[in-house]
């Protein structure tokens, strides 16, 4: 099984500010990753699919990379109702595989 | 809209089974594979069950730790995907969320609760 290491479990940050968050993946997946915000009591929501793509009315603020093993999550200008936590998943093979999960607070 | 509407939740004992639902709507459901990821209480997200469509069989693929207990289905017909649990542990405990579209769309989720 491929694991997904994401990091770090959780983060602070003030609004404006710039957060990456990253997934290292046990063996190469290509760009077969996807990118999900949780915010509390709330079903998840895909964000990026394929490494890189933005969904249709995420905000540009955020941005997939990575290809191979190593993958980010960059927010820019972080916004307060950017507070949730993220999870990066590969589906590149079965089964597919979550990251552990990073919580992003408010300083 | 799509709509992912899950149910059949509740309270179980272990060892016991339990058959959850999900009604799709607003998309050609027999187009889509099906998906089912759960959420232990306060924890992070664990796939569980994928399920594709007709022209590919029907393949059904399966968490590690839900194999050989669980079982998804579907009914275009109906446009439903389904959840059979058996053999029912603690650990299954979870809040299961039915989704669609490569994880694109998911329902709001139905609490499963195992225990004595």
């Amino acid at each position: 099984d491929t694991v997904m290491t994401q990091s770090p479990a959780s983060m602070s940050t003030s609004v404006g500010e710039r957060v990456t968050v990253n997934c290292k993946a046990s063996q190469s997946v290509g760009t077969v990753v996807a990118w999900f915000q949780q915010k509390p009591g709330q079903s998840p929501k895909r964000l990026i699919y394929l490494a890189t793509n933005r969904h249709t009315g995420v905000p540009d603020r955020f941005t997939g990379s990575g290809f191979g093993r190593d993958f980010t999550l960059t927010i820019s200008n972080v916004e307060a109702e950017d507070l949730a936590v993220y999870y990066c998943l590969q589906y590149d093979s079965i089964p597919w595989t979550f990251g552990g999960g990073t919580k992003l607070e408010l300083k | 809209a799509v709509q992912l509407v899950e149910s059949g939740g509740g309270l179980v004992q272990p060892k016991e089974s339990l058959k959850i639902s999900c009604a799709a709507s607003g998309f050609t459901f027999s187009n889509a594979a099906m998906y089912w990821v759960r959420q232990a209480p306060g924890k992070g997200l664990e796939w569980v069950a994928r399920i594709r469509t007709k022209p590919n069989n029907y393949a059904t693929y399966y968490a590690d730790s839900v194999k050989g207990r669980f079982t998804i289905s579907r009914d275009d017909s109906k446009s439903m995907v389904y959840l059979q649990m058996d053999n029912l542990k603690t650990e299954d405990t979870a809040m299961y969320y039915c989704t669609a579209a490569l994880l694109n769309y998911w329902g709001q989720g139905v609490m499963v609760t195992v225990s004595s």
